[in-house]
């Protein structure tokens, strides 16, 4: 199994700061097609996760361009500037490229 | 708008059949897509469970092959996850989710699942 390790763990950031999060990937998940499917969810508390990136750098509709994903091969990560009370919780990354698609451990985003 | 819905019992006895159903509403599952059940242990571990396709094929996580099945009823707009011989290590929230080609776009909102006698 592609194993996705996620850091931090967790996070403090003031609101109006910027945060990264960094994901990698135990093998690279450029597809044979040659596409990356990487992606970034978020889950608020009391919510189910919902999605804010696929394909490394793509914004999912609705979703606040404050986000933005970069990076290939094994190393991926998700920016957000300009924090707001609503971004709090925890975020994952996840790969499509090989079966079984796989989860990062999770970075919880708190306010400092 | 797309929204599936999870249900079924929130705690199921070891060594007995854990039964869920999706119910999805705003799309047709035999339209497109592939659809999944996902679990999130405490502590946050996210596992990949399976999913049925709009064709009616299954896709299962290897770690799960021999416990798991993926159904639907393509009448009432659903699809179900049984998992058989349930242990204390399969507490966890279980949730439906809609797959693309890349990414779980559509989720619900989970579903507790406790498994203790």
């Amino acid at each position: 199994d592609v194993v996705m390790t996620q850091t931090p763990v967790s996070l403090s950031v003031s609101l109006g700061g910027q945060v990264s999060i960094s994901c990698r990937s135990s093998q690279s998940l450029v597809h044979n097609n040659g596409n990356t499917y990487l992606s970034w969810y978020l889950q608020k508390p009391g919510q189910s996760p919902q999605l804010l990136i696929y394909k490394v750098s793509n914004r999912f509709s609705g979703i606040s361009d404050r986000f933005s994903g970069s990076g290939s091969g094994t190393d991926f990560t998700l920016k957000i500037s300009r924090v707001e009370p609503d971004d709090l919780g925890v975020y994952y990354c996840g790969q499509g490229t090989q079966y079984p698609w796989t989860f990062g451990g999770g970075t919880k985003l708190e306010l400092k | 708008e797309i929204q599936l819905q999870e249900s079924g019992p929130g705690l199921v006895k070891p060594s007995q059949s854990l039964s869920l159903t999706c119910s999805v509403t705003g799309y047709t599952i035999t339209s497109g897509y592939d659809w999944s059940w996902i679990r999130k242990f405490p502590g946050n571990k996210m596992e990949w469970m399976g999913y049925i396709s709009y064709s009616g094929s299954t896709n299962y996580n290897p770690s799960l092959k021999s416990r798991i099945s993926i159904t639907r009823d393509t009448s009432k707009n659903q699809f179900f996850l049984q998992l058989n011989s349930v242990t204390t290590e399969d507490t966890a929230t279980y949730y439906c989710a809609r797959k693309g080609i890349t990414c779980f776009d559509y989720w619900g909102q989970g579903v507790m699942v406790t498994v203790s006698s």
